[in-house]
């Protein structure tokens, strides 16, 4: 079956260290995108790409990094910059042909802090 | 700029109840309008969506919406609650500004009594 895996599924972070999620996609889609989930804020958007080794930034990119090098894979990088990255992250994609296509999501990675 | 309200953040309904979630948003154009639902530690799942034609549309697990223009307004609606229906419901506007971006209500939280 297609579908979105995000990987790990639960993630610690030391202090000054960078961690890697992971999302891969089999789903065929062009667009993908990275949200940040905090309780009673709904889904914030961290980055988004539209087609391979193209993206952009979302709403609140500062302390986190990307990379499209493949079309199925978006990794969300979160670096010792980000001061606060104890939340629940989110990966989804939908198609690039056209903006009514719904977002398809992954299950989530909740990264906390040791 | 382009915004979506979710007035409410807990309702709490009994088992066999209908049940009525608001949504309203702010956007120039035809929006294109989504609802998801996502159980706790779970991704969110496309319950339905409109982009044009009826307005009145019709979802999974028994779910409609129905998009109110004069009102700027796509709530969604149950006859019958489910004590499975029990999760946090997501309105979203999609395709904003002429990119992939979507924006995301921060959503409600439903509770089911037995």
């Amino acid at each position: 079956d297609g579908g979105i895996t995000q990987s790990p599924k639960y993630l610690f972070r030391k202090e000054g260290q960078n961690v890697t999620l992971s999302c891969e996609q089999n789903l065929n889609h062009d667009a993908m995108y990275w949200y940040r989930q905090d309780p009673g804020q709904g889904l914030r958007l961290i980055y988004y790409s539209q087609i391979v080794n193209d993206f952009q930034k979302g709403d609140i990119a500062e302390g986190y990094s990307v990379s499209r090098e493949k079309k199925e894979s978006f990794p969300l990088t979160v670096t010792s910059a980000q001061k606060n990255p104890t939340a629940f992250y989110l990966c989804a994609s939908s198609l690039g042909t056209g903006i009514r296509q719904p977002q398809h999501f992954g299950d989530g990675t909740r990264l906390s802090i040791l | 700029a382009q915004s979506v309200t979710q007035p409410d953040i807990h309702i709490t309904v009994s088992e066999g109840a209908s049940l009525e979630l608001r949504c309203n948003y702010s956007y120039g154009a035809t929006p294109y309008l989504f609802w998801y639902v996502q159980s706790p530690g779970q991704g969110l799942q496309l319950l339905l969506k409109y982009f044009s034609g009826d307005t009145l549309v019709q979802g999974i697990k028994g779910f409609e919406a129905e998009f109110k223009r004069s009102q700027s307004s796509f709530n969604l609606r149950k006859p019958s609650v489910h004590w499975s229906d029990a999760a946090e419901y997501f309105c979203a506007v999609g395709g904003t500004s002429g990119t992939y971006k979507y924006i995301f209500g921060t959503g409600t939280r439903l509770k089911v009594l037995a």
